[in-house]
C-alpha cells in the first residue's frame, strides 16, 4: 500500500503570490490534517477534513483554506503569501474516527522570498 | 493557553543505554496522546500511542508513560541505537479528536 504523498516536494514563491498543495491520503482513510512546520518548531494544526467537510481549524488566518475531493484527496492553498509562510507543510492521513492514529506524509517545503 | 512542552530540548545518551524523554501537557481534558520520530528530510513517524484511561504502553523497545495528575507523558526507549537519532515529539489530541497540539520536540543524540 502507498502512504500518504504530499506534492510537490519542494516550491519557492514570492511575497503576495498564491499556493497550492496536494496530498493523497492511504487508500481507504476518509480524514486529512494539515499541518504547518516552521524551521526547528513542532507542527501546528491548520485544518482537518472528513467527507470534504471541515472539522477542526487551527489559529491560522483566512489567507489559509483547504478542500477534500470525493476520492479523500486534499489541497491546501495559501493566499497573498507573506516571508513568514516559509515552512513544512504536512499532510496527515487519519482512517476516519476522531482520536484516530495520523500517518504523515513526507511534506512540501515551502520557501517564500 | 494550549500547549505541550518538552523539558529537554536535546539530549545525548551512549549507544545501548535507556533513554527518557519527557513531557509536559496543558489541558486535562486531553483523551489520546501520541510520541512521533522526525529524521530530517522526513514527516513524523508514528512511535506510540496511548489513551487517557491508561497510564503505561509498551511497544517495541518503547515505553510510553502517563501521569495524568501532573500531565506528565515520558518516552522510554530500551538499548538506544545510533538509528534512534532524531527529533522526537509528543503530541496532545484536544477534546473531540479533531485538533493535535505538538510540543516544540526533543532531539536524541545518539553516541557509537
Amino acid at each position: 500500500d502507498a502512504g500518504v504523498t504530499q506534492s510537490p516536494t519542494h516550491l519557492i514563491k514570492t511575497r503576495g503570490q498564491q499556493v497550492t498543495l496536494r496530498c493523497s491520503p492511504i487508500s481507504g482513510h476518509k480524514s486529512v490534517s494539515w499541518y504547518q512546520q516552521v524551521l526547528g518548531q513542532g507542527p501546528q494544526f491548520i485544518f482537518q477534513y472528513y467527507e470534504k467537510e471541515e472539522r477542526g481549524r487551527g489559529n491560522f488566518p483566512d489567507r489559509f483554506s483547504a478542500r477534500q475531493f470525493p476520492n479523500y484527496s486534499s489541497e491546501l492553498n495559501v493566499n497573498a503569501l507573506l516571508l513568514g509562510d516559509s515552512a513544512l507543510y504536512l499532510c496527515a492521513s487519519i482512517s476516519g474516527g476522531a482520536g484516530e492514529t495520523q500517518y504523515f506524509g513526507p511534506g512540501t517545503r515551502l520557501l517564500v522570498l | 493557553g494550549e500547549s505541550v512542552g518538552l523539558h529537554l530540548p536535546t539530549l545525548s545518551v551512549q549507544e545501548g543505554d535507556n533513554s527518557i524523554i519527557n513531557c509536559a501537557y496543558s489541558n486535562s481534558a486531553s483523551d489520546y496522546f501520541i510520541w512521533y520520530k522526525q529524521e530530517s528530510g522526513k514527516g513524523p513517524q508514528f512511535i506510540i500511542d496511548i489513551r487517557s484511561n491508561m497510564d503505561k504502553r509498551q511497544g517495541q523497545r518503547v515505553t510510553v508513560l502517563l501521569n495524568k495528575t501532573v500531565k506528565h507523558l515520558s518516552l522510554q526507549i530500551a538499548a538506544t541505537q545510533p538509528g534512534d537519532s532524531a527529533v522526537y515529539f509528543c503530541a496532545e489530541t484536544l477534546p473531540g479528536g479533531f485538533k493535535t497540539i505538538f510540543g516544540a520536540g526533543t532531539r536524541l543524540f545518539v553516541k557509537a
